[in-house]
């Protein structure tokens, strides 16, 4: 079966510091990957995906990066924190980009201060 | 573009009571619908989905929700809630040519 691993779970950073989350999936070739931030009372923001091994898209211009450098790793990077950085991100794959049926991972809160 | 509007941030609910939550969307092309749940501090997890076929869709723990086109709405219901359903819930909606679009959550709090 497929599984999901993300990390850290929990990190509390300060502004200006660099920021790297990772996310792989177990179980499944080529899959789409996802991340995503939760603000309260804001729902979830889409912040990049990946088709394949090296193609990202960005949905939201910011202060995050992401890469795929191996086809079931995807990685979410910042150079320099800001306090609004502050957030749950949650990682995701599918199987299809277009059909919608996600499967997230437990998520990594970060605090910036 | 598509978007999903959850209208209550908030449902307070007595134990064995019925539930609805309320999801709508907008989409200029068919759709499909999802509602996903979120424990604190976990990842979302599919509740239920709408593809295709028939328009009431199920989940294994008693949900229910159905696809209404004319009123483009996707409503979550339980006829009865357990104290283990408190969680934060999601509608969501994908057209097939863009990636899913999420509602801001409901937080469904249920007491004794």
């Amino acid at each position: 079966s497929q599984t999901i691993h993300q990390w850290p779970a929990t990190l509390v950073q300060p502004v200006g510091s660099p920021l790297s989350l990772e996310c792989t999936v177990e179980g499944t070739s080529n899959p789409n990957l996802y991340w995503y931030r939760q603000a309260a009372g804001r729902g979830l923001q889409l912040l990049f995906y990946s088709v394949g091994i090296g193609q990202i898209s960005s949905e939201v211009p910011q202060n995050l990066s992401a890469s795929r450098p191996q086809d079931r790793q995807f990685i979410l990077s910042s150079k320099k924190l800001l306090l609004s950085d502050s957030g749950f991100y949650l990682c995701a794959w599918s199987v299809r980009l277009d059909v919608g049926e996600l499967f997230f991972g437990e998520g990594s809160r970060l605090t910036v201060l | 573009a598509q978007s999903v509007t959850q209208l209550d941030s908030q449902v307070p609910v007595f134990e064995e009571a019925p539930v609805e939550l309320r999801c709508n969307y907008s989409s200029s092309v068919s759709v499909y619908l999802f509602w996903y749940v979120q424990y604190p501090n976990q990842g979302l997890q599919l509740l239920l989905k709408y593809l295709s076929g028939s328009t009431l869709v199920k989940s294994i723990n008693g949900f229910e929700a159905e696809f209404n086109k004319s009123q483009t709405s996707f409503h979550l219901r339980k006829p009865s809630v357990h104290i283990s359903d408190t969680a934060e819930y999601f509608c969501a909606v994908s057209s097939g040519y863009s990636t899913l679009t999420f509602g801001k959550g409901t937080m469904l709090l249920v007491s004794p």
